[in-house]
Protein backbone atom coordinates (compact mmCIF):
# COMPACT_ATOMS: atom_id res chain seq x y z
CA UNK A 1 0.00 0.00 0.00
CA UNK A 2 1.46 3.69 -0.71
CA UNK A 3 0.85 6.27 1.68
CA UNK A 4 1.39 10.04 1.30
CA UNK A 5 1.88 12.24 4.26
CA UNK A 6 1.59 16.18 4.39
CA UNK A 7 1.80 17.49 7.64
CA UNK A 8 1.09 21.19 7.25
CA UNK A 9 -2.37 21.65 6.73
CA UNK A 10 -2.21 25.61 5.90
CA UNK A 11 0.73 27.99 5.50
CA UNK A 12 0.80 31.70 5.73
CA UNK A 13 3.59 33.31 3.10
CA UNK A 14 4.83 36.86 2.37
CA UNK A 15 4.04 37.73 -1.58
CA UNK A 16 7.44 37.39 -3.53
CA UNK A 17 9.27 34.87 -0.78
CA UNK A 18 9.78 31.60 -1.15
CA UNK A 19 7.76 28.47 0.16
CA UNK A 20 8.33 24.95 0.77
CA UNK A 21 5.89 22.71 1.02
CA UNK A 22 6.44 19.08 3.28
CA UNK A 23 5.68 15.75 1.33
CA UNK A 24 6.54 12.27 2.79
CA UNK A 25 5.62 8.89 1.15
CA UNK A 26 5.28 5.27 1.92
CA UNK A 27 5.93 2.25 -1.22
CA UNK A 28 6.77 -0.90 -1.40
CA UNK A 29 6.73 -0.74 -5.06
CA UNK A 30 10.33 -0.67 -6.11
CA UNK A 31 9.52 2.42 -8.89
CA UNK A 32 7.58 4.93 -8.06
CA UNK A 33 6.17 8.97 -9.69
CA UNK A 34 5.63 11.74 -7.43
CA UNK A 35 3.15 14.67 -8.57
CA UNK A 36 1.83 18.36 -7.24
CA UNK A 37 -0.91 19.24 -7.78
CA UNK A 38 -2.53 22.64 -7.64
CA UNK A 39 -6.25 22.92 -6.66
CA UNK A 40 -7.56 26.97 -6.77
CA UNK A 41 -10.90 27.94 -5.01
CA UNK A 42 -12.48 27.68 -8.73
CA UNK A 43 -11.85 23.61 -7.62
CA UNK A 44 -9.68 22.18 -11.18
CA UNK A 45 -6.57 19.94 -10.41
CA UNK A 46 -3.93 21.45 -11.94
CA UNK A 47 -0.88 19.04 -12.62
CA UNK A 48 2.81 21.24 -11.70
CA UNK A 49 5.36 18.84 -11.41
CA UNK A 50 6.45 14.95 -11.60
CA UNK A 51 9.39 13.48 -10.19
CA UNK A 52 10.12 9.69 -11.26
CA UNK A 53 11.65 7.45 -8.42
CA UNK A 54 14.95 6.62 -10.71
CA UNK A 55 15.49 9.88 -11.90
CA UNK A 56 18.84 11.37 -10.77
CA UNK A 57 18.41 14.77 -10.80
CA UNK A 58 15.30 16.59 -8.93
CA UNK A 59 12.17 17.81 -11.66
CA UNK A 60 12.08 21.86 -11.97
CA UNK A 61 9.05 23.26 -13.92
CA UNK A 62 9.23 27.70 -13.97
CA UNK A 63 9.27 28.45 -10.78
CA UNK A 64 8.27 24.77 -9.43
CA UNK A 65 11.09 22.40 -8.07
CA UNK A 66 10.48 19.23 -6.07
CA UNK A 67 12.96 18.54 -3.54
CA UNK A 68 13.25 14.93 -3.95
CA UNK A 69 14.82 12.55 -1.08
CA UNK A 70 14.87 9.21 -1.68
CA UNK A 71 16.66 8.04 1.33
CA UNK A 72 14.21 9.78 3.61
CA UNK A 73 11.62 9.35 1.06
CA UNK A 74 10.01 13.10 0.88
CA UNK A 75 9.26 15.23 -2.12
CA UNK A 76 8.57 18.60 -1.28
CA UNK A 77 7.64 21.30 -3.39
CA UNK A 78 9.42 24.36 -3.57
CA UNK A 79 7.85 27.46 -5.17
CA UNK A 80 10.49 30.29 -5.92
CA UNK A 81 9.15 34.17 -5.49
CA UNK A 82 5.87 33.31 -5.03
CA UNK A 83 2.62 35.28 -6.28
CA UNK A 84 -1.08 36.11 -4.91
CA UNK A 85 -2.21 33.47 -7.63
CA UNK A 86 0.04 30.87 -5.99
CA UNK A 87 -2.80 30.91 -3.18
CA UNK A 88 -4.70 27.36 -3.07
CA UNK A 89 -4.67 23.26 -1.88
CA UNK A 90 -1.39 21.39 -2.96
CA UNK A 91 -1.73 17.96 -2.84
CA UNK A 92 0.93 15.60 -2.86
CA UNK A 93 0.49 12.62 -5.01
CA UNK A 94 1.70 8.66 -5.76
CA UNK A 95 1.18 6.38 -8.43
CA UNK A 96 2.67 2.82 -8.01
CA UNK A 97 4.44 0.62 -11.02
CA UNK A 98 3.10 0.06 -14.09
CA UNK A 99 -0.27 -1.94 -13.96
CA UNK A 100 -0.49 0.80 -10.27
CA UNK A 101 -1.05 3.87 -11.61
CA UNK A 102 -3.92 5.34 -9.69
CA UNK A 103 -2.62 8.57 -7.52
CA UNK A 104 -2.96 8.05 -3.95
CA UNK A 105 -2.93 11.67 -2.42
CA UNK A 106 -1.92 13.50 0.56
CA UNK A 107 -4.56 15.71 2.87
CA UNK A 108 -3.16 18.85 1.40
CA UNK A 109 -1.75 21.88 2.43
CA UNK A 110 -3.57 24.99 1.81
CA UNK A 111 -1.48 28.11 0.66
CA UNK A 112 -2.07 31.56 1.51
CA UNK A 113 0.23 34.70 -0.23
CA UNK A 114 -0.22 37.64 1.77
CA UNK A 115 0.40 40.96 -0.15
CA UNK B 1 -5.10 22.48 -26.23
CA UNK B 2 -6.18 18.91 -25.08
CA UNK B 3 -8.27 18.81 -22.15
CA UNK B 4 -10.25 16.19 -20.24
CA UNK B 5 -13.67 17.39 -20.41
CA UNK B 6 -16.40 15.87 -18.25
CA UNK B 7 -20.27 16.65 -17.77
CA UNK B 8 -22.60 17.94 -16.18
CA UNK B 9 -20.41 20.39 -14.45
CA UNK B 10 -22.94 20.55 -11.63
CA UNK B 11 -25.93 18.01 -11.04
CA UNK B 12 -28.22 18.68 -7.72
CA UNK B 13 -31.14 15.37 -7.23
CA UNK B 14 -33.05 14.26 -5.23
CA UNK B 15 -32.20 10.36 -3.07
CA UNK B 16 -33.02 7.65 -5.20
CA UNK B 17 -32.45 8.92 -8.80
CA UNK B 18 -30.02 8.27 -11.09
CA UNK B 19 -27.03 9.82 -12.01
CA UNK B 20 -25.04 9.66 -15.22
CA UNK B 21 -21.72 11.37 -15.51
CA UNK B 22 -19.58 11.98 -18.35
CA UNK B 23 -16.21 12.27 -19.14
CA UNK B 24 -13.83 12.99 -22.48
CA UNK B 25 -10.10 11.95 -21.94
CA UNK B 26 -7.86 13.33 -23.82
CA UNK B 27 -7.15 11.91 -27.33
CA UNK B 28 -5.05 9.58 -27.47
CA UNK B 29 -4.80 8.41 -23.67
CA UNK B 30 -5.39 5.06 -22.82
CA UNK B 31 -6.14 5.05 -18.91
CA UNK B 32 -8.79 6.62 -17.31
CA UNK B 33 -9.59 7.16 -13.93
CA UNK B 34 -12.40 8.40 -11.64
CA UNK B 35 -11.75 9.80 -8.32
CA UNK B 36 -14.00 11.01 -5.63
CA UNK B 37 -13.09 14.43 -3.53
CA UNK B 38 -15.22 14.82 -0.29
CA UNK B 39 -14.18 17.17 2.76
CA UNK B 40 -14.06 13.76 4.91
CA UNK B 41 -12.28 11.50 2.71
CA UNK B 42 -10.46 13.61 0.08
CA UNK B 43 -9.41 12.35 -2.96
CA UNK B 44 -9.70 8.62 -3.69
CA UNK B 45 -9.53 6.68 -6.77
CA UNK B 46 -13.09 4.79 -7.63
CA UNK B 47 -12.01 3.02 -10.44
CA UNK B 48 -9.69 2.56 -13.52
CA UNK B 49 -9.23 1.72 -17.01
CA UNK B 50 -6.67 0.68 -19.56
CA UNK B 51 -7.82 0.24 -23.38
CA UNK B 52 -11.20 0.46 -22.09
CA UNK B 53 -11.15 -2.63 -19.66
CA UNK B 54 -11.36 -2.18 -16.03
CA UNK B 55 -8.16 -2.76 -13.99
CA UNK B 56 -9.13 -1.33 -10.18
CA UNK B 57 -12.77 -0.62 -9.20
CA UNK B 58 -11.79 -1.30 -5.82
CA UNK B 59 -12.83 1.81 -4.13
CA UNK B 60 -16.47 1.89 -5.83
CA UNK B 61 -19.37 0.75 -3.79
CA UNK B 62 -20.85 -2.21 -6.14
CA UNK B 63 -23.83 -2.45 -5.54
CA UNK B 64 -25.04 1.47 -6.82
CA UNK B 65 -21.69 2.51 -8.84
CA UNK B 66 -20.76 1.22 -11.99
CA UNK B 67 -18.31 2.62 -14.21
CA UNK B 68 -17.80 1.86 -18.17
CA UNK B 69 -16.18 3.13 -21.56
CA UNK B 70 -18.25 2.75 -24.43
CA UNK B 71 -15.62 3.92 -27.05
CA UNK B 72 -12.54 5.33 -26.48
CA UNK B 73 -13.83 8.80 -26.37
CA UNK B 74 -16.06 8.39 -23.53
CA UNK B 75 -15.84 7.11 -20.08
CA UNK B 76 -19.59 7.31 -17.88
CA UNK B 77 -19.96 6.82 -13.97
CA UNK B 78 -23.48 5.76 -12.73
CA UNK B 79 -24.83 6.06 -9.78
CA UNK B 80 -28.51 4.41 -9.25
CA UNK B 81 -29.94 4.81 -6.92
CA UNK B 82 -27.91 7.97 -5.42
CA UNK B 83 -27.90 8.49 -1.60
CA UNK B 84 -27.24 11.96 0.24
CA UNK B 85 -23.41 10.70 1.15
CA UNK B 86 -22.69 10.37 -2.63
CA UNK B 87 -22.78 14.35 -2.19
CA UNK B 88 -19.18 15.03 -3.78
CA UNK B 89 -16.75 15.85 -6.23
CA UNK B 90 -16.42 13.55 -8.91
CA UNK B 91 -12.76 13.62 -11.24
CA UNK B 92 -11.89 12.20 -14.53
CA UNK B 93 -8.41 11.76 -14.77
CA UNK B 94 -6.59 10.59 -17.96
CA UNK B 95 -3.20 9.47 -19.11
CA UNK B 96 -0.87 8.22 -21.65
CA UNK B 97 -0.29 5.13 -20.04
CA UNK B 98 3.63 6.06 -20.51
CA UNK B 99 6.35 5.87 -18.35
CA UNK B 100 5.57 9.34 -17.02
CA UNK B 101 2.22 8.37 -15.99
CA UNK B 102 0.98 12.17 -15.58
CA UNK B 103 -2.47 12.09 -14.56
CA UNK B 104 -4.27 15.26 -16.22
CA UNK B 105 -7.78 16.34 -14.33
CA UNK B 106 -10.74 16.94 -16.24
CA UNK B 107 -12.89 20.33 -14.38
CA UNK B 108 -15.07 18.00 -12.08
CA UNK B 109 -18.81 17.40 -11.79
CA UNK B 110 -20.41 18.52 -8.02
CA UNK B 111 -22.86 16.31 -7.27
CA UNK B 112 -25.33 16.97 -4.86
CA UNK B 113 -27.82 14.64 -3.69
CA UNK B 114 -31.04 15.85 -1.52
Amino acid sequence: AQKITQTQPGMFVQEKEAVTLDCTYDTSDPSYGLFWYKQPSSGEMIFLIYQGSYDQQNATEGRYSLNFQKARKSANLVISASQLGDSAMYFCAMTGRFGNEKLTFGTGTRLTIIP
Amino acid sequence: DARVTQTPRHKVTEMGQEVTMRCQPILGHNTVFWYRQTMMQGLELLAYFRNRAPLDDSGMPKDRFSAEMPDATLATLKIQPSEPRDSAVYFCASGSGTGEDTQYFGPGTRLTVL
